[in-house]
């Protein structure tokens, strides 16, 4: 049964160029939610997607936007790449069919640098 | 074992020792709480979570013990292993379909 799995594992990028990640979600499950974690932090919550709609969303601006696929796999896109968004980008997800507590599964994610 | 203050940001503690990791949260209307753990270079991975409505959760070797009264919560590890070295974060949800808020974390660091 694979876990979350995200793409790319590593990727470098300048200033003002727009990147895409990729994530596909433990099998069963049907959220994905994505996170920054920059260096010595915890993850901060970026947005929730469900039935291929933006659920919630943290304290991050437009540039950031997302989107999910009828298979539930995600993508998270930043436009405008600035010094500040260099961090390790988690994907993690969860099932709402589940009746009982089920905490959200995490992927290892994409460390992204900006130069 | 060995206790810390709040918000320490490393603990060492002997191989075979008991290790206490606390936390204290921020919202007094969450209502399911995460330990987590993050090796280097990977993901957080779960451990152990418990609802507001329990003070207290047992799983292999380790233990959640939540206050509600001080917002306080903690994890205590047992026979600590050299594979238990990691950074632990504790997280805080309003239901568990909301987004996770975590806290800042603690590094275990295991003494040979």
């Amino acid at each position: 049964d694979a876990g979350v799995t995200q793409s790319p594992t590593h990727l470098i990028k300048t200033r003002g160029q727009q990147v895409t990640l990729r994530c596909s979600p433990k099998s069963g499950h049907d959220t994905v939610s994505w996170y920054q974690q920059a260096l010595g932090q915890g993850p901060q919550f970026i947005f929730q997607y469900y039935e291929e709609e933006e659920r919630q969303r943290g304290n991050f601006p437009d540039r950031f936007s997302g989107h999910q696929f009828p298979n539930y796999s995600s993508e998270l896109n930043v436009n405008a790449l600035l010094l500040g968004d260099s961090a390790l980008y988690l994907c993690a997800s969860s099932s709402t069919l589940e009746l009982v507590d089920q905490p959200q599964h995490f992927g290892d994610g994409t460390r992204l640098s900006i130069l | 074992g060995e206790s810390v203050g709040l918000h320490l940001p490393t603990l060492s503690v002997q191989e075979g020792d008991n290790s206490i990791i606390n936390c204290a949260y921020s919202n007094s209307a969450s209502d399911y709480f995460i330990w987590y753990k993050q090796e280097s270079g990977k993901g957080p991975q779960f451990i152990i979570d418990i609802r507001s409505n329990m003070d207290k959760r047992q799983g292999q070797r380790v233990t959640v013990l939540l206050n509600k009264t001080v917002k306080h919560l903690s994890l205590q590890i047992a026979a600590t292993q050299p594979g238990d070295s990691a950074v632990y974060f504790c997280a805080e949800n309003l239901n568990r379909d909301d987004k996770i808020i975590f806290g800042k974390g603690t590094r275990l660091h295991i003494l040979p």
